[in-house]
């Protein structure tokens, strides 16, 4: 089955500098990778999500890139402000088995202002 | 309310007791999942209903038992539970169990095993 690695596990970073996460996945016909924002005391959130047909996809701040050969996708986060302070997860899955995911063990963003 | 909501949100239970955690979608979706999160892991899929038909059971011990009424509730009855059950139990539910579609989470029950 399918297995998910995440990296790092805490990451901090000063207020305005960017932020980088990164996954690794092992299933190649994985095809759906959605990125998820747990605040404390809350469930995640989807943040963005790419799918295996285009290689990035960005949403202001937030961007995603996936490299299908290489088997893994990051998060970018440009100009980064304290209330990006939480916990990322990253998942993977392949849509013909349902909505499935396979989610890596997380990554606590920390911004210092 | 709104979104998707679970209660209770703290719950301390003795291994021999038997509670149920609730979750209610407020989003017309057909599809309702249970996750286990225990610290430092991954998030653990532990059912998937769709159309109140339970579609997944991954593994998961007997003393967790799902129930799902309608496809509004999503019920979760625990029995016997170790204290490595500890974790916080999250629902989530989607517009379709079909890949692909955003799963909405509720805020989650911290569930303490003593």
């Amino acid at each position: 089955g399918e297995n998910v690695e995440q990296h790092p596990s805490t990451l901090s970073v000063q207020e305005g500098d960017s932020a980088v996460i990164k996954c690794t996945y092992s299933d190649s016909a994985s095809n759906y990778f959605p990125w998820y924002k747990q605040e404390l005391g809350k469930g995640p959130q989807l943040i963005i999500d790419i799918r295996s047909n285009v290689g990035e996809k960005k949403d202001q701040r937030i961007a995603v890139t996936l490299n299908k050969t290489a088997k893994h996708f990051s998060l970018h986060i440009t100009e980064t402000q304290p209330e990006d302070s939480a916990v990322y997860f990253c998942a993977a899955s392949r849509t013909e088995y349902g909505n499935k995911l396979v989610f890596g063990a997380g990554t606590i963003l920390r911004v210092k202002s | 309310e709104t979104g998707v909501t679970q209660t209770p949100r703290h719950l301390v239970m003795g291994m021999t007791n038997k509670k149920s955690l609730k979750c209610e979608q407020h989003l017309g979706h057909n599809a309702m999942y249970w996750y286990k999160q225990s610290a430092k892991k991954p998030l653990e899929l532990m059912f998937v209903y769709s159309l109140e038909e339970r579609v997944e059971n991954n593994s998961v011990p007997s003393r967790f038992s799902p129930e799902c009424p309608n496809s509004s509730h999503l019920f979760l009855h625990l029995h016997t539970l170790q204290p490595e059950d500890s974790a916080l139990y999250l629902c989530a539910s989607s517009q379709s169990p079909t890949g692909g579609y955003e799963q909405y989470f509720g805020p989650g029950t911290r569930l303490t095993v003593t």
